[in-house]
């Protein structure tokens, strides 16, 4: 049981390149989320999507697209990287049922733009 | 921003002594959580507390809520090496979670 699987862990890009960050669950979470974590900022939510086909905007979703072609995937797209998106990217999942559901987290995308 | 605010930003203590962390968010809510996060890492769920509730404990963890000063502490008591961490709260509203800034826990041995 992998858990929350986020791929690569590690990307420099430079300016105007585009990129998919990659996120798999297979705890059969119907929501899923990306989160961005900056020093001193703590982590802010991009966008999230509470099931197959539906997806809707966070807090900070300018310069981010994504997609929910099924239950499993949720990518999250560069489209053209800005130094601005120089973060951490942490995708996370919880059961949709209720709002007392914690999430879970995978480990990370460190993300440079240069 | 809805963010909520931990205090204070970073906590040394030696091992076995007790770490107390606040946090204080902005809206009314259906429940807070607290996470934790090691150093490169993803957010681990710890404890959940209901707006109904005052008090939660769980192992060496103690939590408690003033929805009228919209704040919150986690207590942890006895602490270990292993605990050195960075502890966050969160606040969900509807589909949207806020996360607090965090606050850095260095435990020495």
């Amino acid at each position: 049981n992998a858990g929350v699987t986020q791929t690569p862990k590690f990307q420099v890009l430079k300016t105007g390149q585009s990129m998919t960050l990659q996120c798999a669950q297979d705890m059969n979470h119907e929501y899923m989320s990306w989160y961005r974590q900056d020093p001193g900022m703590g982590l802010r939510l991009i966008h999230y999507s509470v099931g197959a086909g539906i997806t809707d905007q966070g807090e900070v979703p300018n310069g981010y697209n994504v997609s929910r072609s099924t239950t499993e995937d949720f990518p999250l797209r560069l489209l053209s990287a800005a130094p601005s998106q120089t973060s951490v990217y942490f995708c996370a999942t919880r059961l949709a049922t209720g709002i007392n559901q914690p999430q879970h987290f995978g480990d990370g995308t460190r993300l440079s733009i240069l | 921003s809805q963010q909520g605010e931990e205090d204070p930003q970073a906590l040394s203590i030696q091992e076995g002594e007790n770490a107390t962390m606040n946090c204080s968010y902005k809206t009314s809510i259906n429940n807070l959580q607290w996470y934790r996060q090691n150093s490169g890492r993803g957010l681990v769920h710890l404890i959940l507390i209901r707006s109904n509730e005052r008090e939660k404990h769980s192992g060496r963890l103690r939590v408690t809520l003033d929805t009228s000063k919209k704040s919150s502490s986690l207590l942890i008591t006895a602490s270990r090496a292993a605990d050195t961490a960075s502890y966050f709260c969160a606040t969900p509203t509807g589909n949207q979670f806020y996360f607090g800034t965090g606050t850095s826990l260095t435990v020495i041995p």
